[in-house]
């Protein structure tokens, strides 16, 4: 069974940090191009980020650009999102998410989500 | 950026009968269109891809259809734990784009 678990949210100040994290299980985690989707309170989802089986393509949504960083531990099965420079609008709830598949070209939708970890940015 | 536009943005059905929601795409985005149901406090939940596959495990009462700039996902006869929130998702280009929702509730 696949698993994606998040941590690492709380509360930041704005212009402050935080780091999530996304413990993978249940799947060939480095095979796999895994996402960050947020969904702030009451509002719909927005696509983040995401990385390729290799660590080697990242892509931000323009929101995040400069600020967020996504990596991945393959050694420990684990998504990262380093975020910087935070802002009230980050305020969210962010999900890790696995692609439908490996070792598939584009088709970047996804199959199975974590419960997420809810990030507020206040003062 | 493709804008995907979902109407709309609530639905009122009662139980049994069909829900008929729409996704627009502001360029073509060809098949390349995926469905997701969201109930309170869960995660996102993959439907339909391709825009009519439907997702392992999903029931046949959930089709898809569609391509180009115009989708549509229908519940055929709506059971209560069908009553969620519904996004489209595109992934013909970056950034990836959802719509803003379709909340299916109950009449």
């Amino acid at each position: 069974e696949v698993q994606l678990l998040e941590s690492g949210g709380g509360l930041a100040q704005p212009g402050g940090s935080l780091r999530l994290s996304c413990v993978a299980s249940g799947f060939t985690f480095n095979n796999h191009v895994m996402t960050w989707v947020r969904q702030a309170p009451g509002k719909g989802l927005e696509w983040v980020s995401t990385i390729d089986h290799r660590g080697g393509y990242t892509y931000y949504a323009d929101s995040v650009k400069g600020r967020f960083t996504i990596s991945r531990d393959d050694s420990k099965d684990t998504l990262y999102l380093q975020m910087n420079s935070l802002r009230g609008e980050d305020t969210a709830r962010y999900y890790c998410a696995k692609k439908w598949a490996p070792n598939v070209s584009g088709q970047n939708y996804f199959d199975s989500w974590g419960q997420g970890t809810l990030v507020t940015v206040s003062s | 950026e493709i804008l995907l536009t979902q109407s709309p943005a609530t639905l009122s059905v009662s139980p049994g009968e069909r829900a008929t929601l729409s996704c627009r795409a502001s360029q073509t985005i060809y098949s390349n269109l995926v469905w997701y149901q969201q109930t309170p406090g869960q995660a996102p939940r993959l439907l339909i891809s391709g825009a009519s596959t439907r997702a392992t495990g999903v029931p046949a009462r959930f089709t898809g259809s569609g391509s180009g700039t115009e989708f549509t996902l229908t519940i055929s006869s709506l059971q209560s734990e069908d009553f969620a929130v519904y996004y489209c998702q595109q992934y013909t280009s970056w950034p990836l784009t959802f719509g803003g929702g379709t909340r299916v509730e109950i009449k």
